[in-house]
């Protein structure tokens, strides 16, 4: 079966010090993969997804930035924080392809200081 | 544009009544419709998803919704509702031409003991 990790859970991090959030699927292969962010009692902002090693799309401009560097691995990094980062990142997987059901990792509680 | 719409943001019913949760969507094309359900601080699990075919579809927990093209519409409904299912619950949208979801801001359910 397919598992998503992502890691830290939570995060304390001071305005301006950089960022690297990690998602990595299991059982499976060629995954798209997304980073969403939720402010608190907000909806789930797009920010970025993947469909193969290498490829990135961005969704919102701003100081966020993604990587892939392996199939399964995804990764969100800043290089300066800002107070507005602050919130709960999400991120998912998709069976290869179009219109197939998105999984959620548990999320990182990102707190900017 | 493509949208979804979730008009409720609050809903508070009883421990034991029906319970209905609205969604609405704006696509030219047949859309892939999902639900998902979050607990406080945690990722988004899937509850039911609808691709084609029967417009009445089962998940899990005993949840069921009905895709409704006339009106638009893919709610949410449960004939009775468990003190666990106290949670937010988000409608997504896809279709075969993207890679992105679409998600409604997202209806929060408190149950009445």
């Amino acid at each position: 079966s397919q598992t998503i990790h992502q890691w830290p859970a939570t995060l304390v991090q001071p305005v301006g010090s950089p960022l690297s959030l990690e998602c990595t699927v299991e059982g499976t292969s060629n995954p798209n993969l997304y980073w969403y962010r939720q402010a608190a009692g907000r909806g789930l902002q797009l920010l970025f997804y993947s469909v193969g090693i290498g490829q990135i799309s961005s969704e919102v401009p701003q100081n966020l930035s993604a990587s892939r560097p392996q199939d399964r691995q995804f990764i969100l990094s800043s290089k300066k924080l800002l107070l507005s980062d602050s919130g709960f990142y999400l991120c998912a997987w998709v069976l290869s392809g179009r219109g197939h059901e998105q999984y959620f990792g548990p999320g990182t509680r990102l707190t900017v200081t | 544009a493509q949208s979804v719409t979730q008009p409720d943001i609050h809903i508070t019913v009883s421990e034991g009544a029906s319970l209905e949760l609205r969604c609405n969507y704006s696509y030219g094309a047949t859309p892939y419709l999902f639900w998902y359900v979050q607990s406080p601080g945690q990722g988004l699990q899937l509850l039911l998803k609808y691709f084609s075919g029967d417009t009445l579809v089962q998940g899990i927990k005993g949840f069921e919704a009905e895709f409704k093209r006339s009106q638009s519409s893919f709610n949410l409904r449960k004939p009775s509702v468990h003190w666990s299912d106290a949670a937010e619950y988000f409608c997504a949208s896809t279709t075969s031409g993207t890679y992105k979801y679409i998600f409604g801001t997202g209806t929060r359910l408190k149950v009445l003991a």
